[in-house]
């Protein structure tokens, strides 16, 4: 089993649409969970970081973790075509004494105009 | 301020080979991570660079090798190369203690 584990997709939406993409981890100990964009071609970029459970908000970003069921969610409101991308959830732990990221297989968004 | 910028951008080797990859951080990270990004996957991580030296390490044998030098550039190698190693190579620069990860564009490497 994976430590986190993520739809593949791909997952395709109208422009406007309100987007919600899921993690699942299986690692009690992470503490720290992440969202990136990864354009193709292109090295991941840091979207979103929060630290243990609740949610956090930037701008048409929202990331919510729930430590309690070991869920991590991204929605995206009013999805643009230049949001079309793969999206890489990550967790993360300091008990290892250094910085690790754990990511999924990340998701396909299709974002059609 | 400079991104992470790593060379070359494609690389197409023989098996058994060997082969570095390079990475330049951006201004004033001190840490330095290595991904593999293997064709529809999530990265994987390598390993970690601190202070010159390695101080993390995920799942790969000892033909994946390092370096970080005093300017915090760093150097990915990788002895005897497999098939199974192409991929996409990430480096990753952040400050030590910090999870603002900047990664580069990656070098993609295909061995035939």
């Amino acid at each position: 089993q994976k430590e986190v584990e993520q739809d593949p997709g791909p997952l395709s939406v109208p422009e406007g649409a309100i987007v919600s993409l899921n993690c699942t981890y299986s690692n009690s100990a992470f503490q720290y969970f992440m969202w990136y964009r990864q354009y193709s071609r292109k090295g991941p970029e840091l979207l979103m970081y929060t630290y243990s459970s609740g949610n956090k908000e930037d701008g048409r970003f929202t990331a919510q973790v729930d430590k309690s069921s070991k869920y991590i969610s991204l929605f995206i409101r009013d999805s643009q075509p230049s949001d079309s991308a793969t999206y890489l959830c990550a967790a993360s732990s300091m008990n290892t004494g250094f910085q690790k990221l754990v990511f999924g297989t990340g998701t396909r968004l299709l974002v059609s105009p | 301020e400079t991104g992470v910028t790593q060379s070359p951008t494609h690389l197409i080797k023989t098996r058994g080979q060997q082969v570095t990859l390079r990475c330049s951080s951006q201004s004033g990270h001190n840490t330095v991570s290595w991904y593999q990004q293997a064709l529809g996957q999530g990265p994987q991580f390598i390993f970690q660079y601190y202070r010159e030296e390695e101080n993390g390490r995920g799942n790969f044998p000892p033909r994946f090798s390092g370096l970080q030098f005093p300017n915090y550039s760093s150097e990915l190698n990788v002895n005897a190369l497999e098939l199974d190693d192409s991929a996409l190579y990430l480096c990753a620069s952040s400050l030590r203690g910090s999870y603002g990860y900047t990664f580069g564009s990656g070098t993609r490497l295909t061995v035939v």
